[in-house]
């Protein structure tokens, strides 16, 4: 049974930092994995799909990077903003449908 | 820019009544899907749907639960006899052309169950 883990839970850094959030999944056999970002209360964007043919995608200042073999997938926020708090979940698409992990809390200090 | 609507926002109803979460999907977009995520814990998918008939459904969508695109536009979740545990934000998703692609979300309905 597939299972995703994200870590740290939560993170805290100053407005500029480039920082590096983390996604690891226990079955390799995947299609595709999926970034979003979550604002309390609200609904679920979508930042990044990176098939599994791929090993990274780049949106902006985000780059999302994928080791299918590892079961490893990092997302990379260069230059890091207040308006970039938000929780940030990381979703794996296997022979099922997307199995989610628990996600990363994001604070960023102006 | 295209994007997914839930009616309501939030709805409160009492244990066993029954419940329709609304979703209208992005126009052309084929697949559509329903998740669900109690307070505090990780978001769950519930059922995919495709081509007016269900594509794939986890454990958690037992005979409770229904799925319905009653016209062209929307896409329903249908709880029959609401329980304390149904108590969640409920997020509507539609992908264009596969369900392989990315799924765009709606921004939920949250549903609380006295």
């Amino acid at each position: 049974k597939q299972e995703v883990t994200q870590i740290p839970a939560a993170l805290s850094v100053p407005e500029g930092e480039n920082l590096v959030l983390n996604c690891s999944f226990t079955d390799s056999a995947i299609y595709n994995l999926q970034w979003f970002r979550q604002d309390p209360g609200k609904g679920l964007t979508s930042l990044l799909l990176i098939q599994s043919s791929q090993r990274e995608q780049t949106s902006g200042r985000l780059n999302a990077s994928l080791d299918k073999s590892s079961g490893r997938s990092t997302l990379y926020i260069a230059a890091s903003q207040p308006g970039d708090s938000a929780t940030y979940l990381c979703a794996v698409r296997g022979n099922y449908q997307l199995i989610w992990g628990a996600g990363t809390k994001l604070i960023i200090k102006p | 820019e295209p994007e997914v609507t839930q009616t309501p926002s939030h709805q409160v109803t009492q244990m066993g009544q029954e419940v329709i979460l609304r979703c209208v999907p992005i126009s052309n977009h084929l697949y559509f899907y329903w998740y669900r995520q109690i307070l505090g814990q990780k978001v769950e998918f519930l059922v995919s749907f495709y081509n007016n008939e269900i594509s794939e459904k986890s454990e958690i969508f037992d005979d409770q639960f229904s799925v319905e695109r009653p016209d062209g536009s929307n896409f329903t979740l249908k709880i029959r006899s609401t329980k304390l545990e149904d108590s969640a934000m409920y997020f509507c998703a539609s992908s264009e052309v596969t369900d392989q692609e990315t799924q765009y979300f709606g921004p939920g309905t949250r549903l609380l169950v006295l």
